[in-house]
């Protein structure tokens, strides 16, 4: 078991470009889940996925932030522009169905300059 | 809506102190209490767990009681090692995975040599 594997592991970009965060959760695993770190807000749920459907994308923050999952086996997150307050880590974790608690990826971190 | 409160940080001991790190919850019903950690770099682990009251969770030499009267989940270890220095998440969950994992702002531990 590889575990949720994120790529890639650090991105920089400059402000206005588009930025595609990848996840590949565990197989078998019918959650999806994104999440962010800051320091200032610490770790906020972005949108998570039930059998590859948005379930709840309430924590995402505005429309330049948009989430996919086209297949049990792949998501994406796209920041677009992208803002230097969209600097932080961003992690996907999945969970298999009517398990307790989460697999977490090593994440994503993110400098938009 | 639930929440969870840890204590704030940093917490810095000695190697060999016994560790508490304070951990309550507000939630409805009786959710599944976590403890995870995340190390420099690093995404989230899962530390230990505990799904009802009165249930202790265990691992690596770290130990919590799920109180309900309390409603605590206070995270302690007998004598830690410079290896545990780390960011420890207190975190709750509803019954099923498909409710969000809320988690505490993180208490981040240093341990002395």
């Amino acid at each position: 078991d590889a575990g949720v594997i994120q790529s890639p592991r650090h991105e920089v970009t400059e402000m206005g470009q588009e930025v595609t965060l990848r996840c590949k959760p565990i197989s078998g695993h019918d959650y999806l889940f994104w999440y962010r770190q800051t320091m200032m807000r610490g770790l906020e749920l972005l949108i998570y996925f039930n059998n590859n459907v948005p379930i709840d994308d309430s924590g995402m923050p505005e429309d330049r932030f948009s989430a996919k999952m086209p297949n049990a086996s792949f998501s994406t997150l796209k920041i677009q522009p992208s803002e230097p307050r969209d600097s932080a880590v961003y992690f996907c974790a999945s969970s298999p169905p009517l398990a307790v608690g989460y697999t977490f990826g090593s994440g994503t971190r993110l400098t938009v300059v | 809506g639930d929440s969870v409160t840890q204590m704030e940080g940093p917490v810095t001991l000695s190697e060999e102190a016994f560790l508490t790190i304070n951990c309550t919850y507000t939630a409805t019903g009786y959710p599944s209490l976590f403890w995870y950690v995340q190390y420099p770099g690093e995404g989230l682990q899962l530390l230990l767990k505990a799904t009802k009251a009165d249930d202790k969770g265990s691992n690596k030499g770290f130990e919590a009681t799920y109180r309900k009267e309390t409603t605590s989940f206070h995270l302690e270890k007998g004598s830690v090692q410079v290896s545990d220095s780390a960011v420890y998440f207190c975190a709750l969950s509803g019954r099923s995975s498909a409710s969000k994992i809320i988690f505490g702002s993180g208490t981040r531990l240093s341990i002395r040599p």
